[in-house]
């Protein structure tokens, strides 16, 4: 049973503008949410976090957005660049919090398109 | 490069036999992480050290499936018996345990195709 879901298999968004990767989650107890990039034939890496207790964090191009009560997040990366575009996975702690293994969703592919 | 690392980072291999795959971790880190990731999916949580110790098992880890970390150092998983099923990437993730919301530090993987 999937506890976190990415239900956009892709996203293409041109560059210099706004893309806007969606995250939706069942279990109301994951104290926190991060957010992972994989470029092919490498392993994802890590790029932002935020705790359950907060609605927004932001480091540089990127910002996560936690709407607690619609169990949604999303992450924001403005202006989009060439390099961004790669698999963006969002996750979140296997057993609920701790330093458990993550459960993923299933990726969004972002494409930035010159 | 003090990254983790992985080996070997491909293996093929032919129906009931068995593997072993070998991780590095990022060495002050003290906790383990093994995913299987197919194709089109997220990867998937296995199993989890703390130092030489096993924490926690998905229940995607069968019986033919093992893993150890003998020195709480680099660790092993060996797959018996494997299946065409079996066939995916296996990633290997290390981390502090001191970041915010343990951040995981994945290795490159390695891809098991099972003939």
């Amino acid at each position: 049973d999937q506890q976190v879901k990415q239900n956009s298999p892709s996203l293409s968004v041109q560059e210099g503008r706004i893309s806007i990767l969606n995250c939706d989650y069942t279990n109301s107890m994951f104290d926190y949410f991060l957010w992972y990039k994989k470029y092919p034939a490498e392993g994802p890496t890590f790029l932002i976090s935020i705790s359950s207790i907060k609605d927004k964090n932001e480091d540089g191009r990127f910002t996560v957005f936690l709407n607690k009560s619609a169990k949604h997040l999303s992450l924001h990366i403005v202006p989009s660049q060439p390099g961004d575009s790669a698999v963006y996975f969002c996750a979140a702690p296997y057993s609920g919090g701790g330093a458990d293994g993550l459960t993923f969703g299933k990726g969004t592919h972002l494409i930035i398109q010159p | 490069d003090t990254g983790v690392s992985q080996d070997p980072r491909h293996k093929i291999t032919k129906r009931g036999q068995n593997v072993t795959f070998r991780c590095d971790p990022i060495s002050e880190h003290n906790r383990l992480y093994w995913y299987r990731q197919t194709l089109g999916q997220g990867p998937e949580f296995l199993t989890y050290f703390q130092n030489e110790a096993q924490l926690e098992k998905s229940r995607l880890l069968s019986d033919r499936f093992s893993a150890e970390r003998p020195k709480g150092s680099f660790s092993t998983l060996e797959i018996q018996r494997t299946e065409q099923g079996d066939s995916a990437m296996y990633l290997c993730a290390s981390s502090s345990g001191g970041g915010s919301y343990n951040e995981q530090f994945f290795g490159p993987g390695t891809r098991l195709t099972v003939l």
